[in-house]
């Protein structure tokens, strides 16, 4: 069964520009989140998508950054305009195949490594 | 709000060495508990869960978990350590059920291992 892919694996933008990570979940999840990784801290959840609805986004800076998973299956995050302090490890994780018992599992991608200069 | 506390963003062993990396929890009702790896340049790996029924979980790579609710702590142990541990930790909280999976993540611990 093949993994939660994302691409690209690394990405340097200048401050201000647009950037836009993807993210194709395991086969059959249900569920897909983003979350943020800064160096020295784990992983903060940004947004969480059942199927193609959005279930919480609370914590989603919504003046830059946007994200769709609009057929419920991959999903795009993108970030306009890039601060400094958006430079992080953004990763993608899914879970939940739906009639199976959710346990919380969460199945993660490699990540995609932002550095905005 | 559920929130991890991780104790010791570094810990150094022996190889050979018990490795004991600790976590602490706070939920308003028994969580489901986890424990994830991060090798370099790579996304979290699922090491083991608690989730119900015995309080020592076992896991891949011959780690270990002991859910204490009455201590709210879920610390993490391996008898030996290899050379083949070094790496990230995370211990992460998530509410039971429909909400399971949105995780709450500790900082993480850096386990280095040493010749």
């Amino acid at each position: 069964e093949a993994g939660v892919a994302q691409s690209p694996r690394y990405k340097i933008i200048e401050k201000r520009q647009s950037v836009a990570f993807w993210c194709n979940p395991i086969s059959g999840h249900a569920t897909l989140y983003w979350y943020q990784q800064i160096l020295g801290q784990g992983p903060k959840l940004l947004i969480q998508f059942q199927n193609n609805g959005v279930v919480d986004d609370s914590q989603l800076p919504k003046d830059r950054f946007s994200a769709e998973r609009l057929k419920g299956v991959d999903s795009t995050l993108k970030i306009q305009p890039a601060k400094l302090e958006d430079s992080a490890v953004y990763l993608c994780a899914s879970s939940f195949r739906q009639g199976a018992s959710n346990t919380g599992e969460l199945f993660f991608g490699e990540g995609s490594r932002l550095t905005v200069l | 709000a559920q929130s991890v506390t991780q104790l010791g963003s570094h810990v150094s062993v022996s190889e050979g060495a018990l490795v004991l990396l600790r976590c602490n929890y706070s939920s308003s009702v028994p969580p489901y508990l986890f424990w994830y790896v991060q090798y370099p340049n790579q996304g979290l790996q699922l090491l083991l869960k608690y989730t119900t029924g015995a309080t020592l979980v076992k896991g891949i790579n011959g780690f270990e978990a002991e859910f204490k609710k009455s201590e709210t702590s879920f610390h993490l142990t391996k008898p030996s350590a290899h050379m083949s541990d070094a790496a990230e930790y995370f211990c992460a909280v998530s509410d039971r059920d429909t909400n399971a999976g949105k995780s709450t993540f500790g900082d993480g611990t850096t386990l280095t291992v040493k010749p």
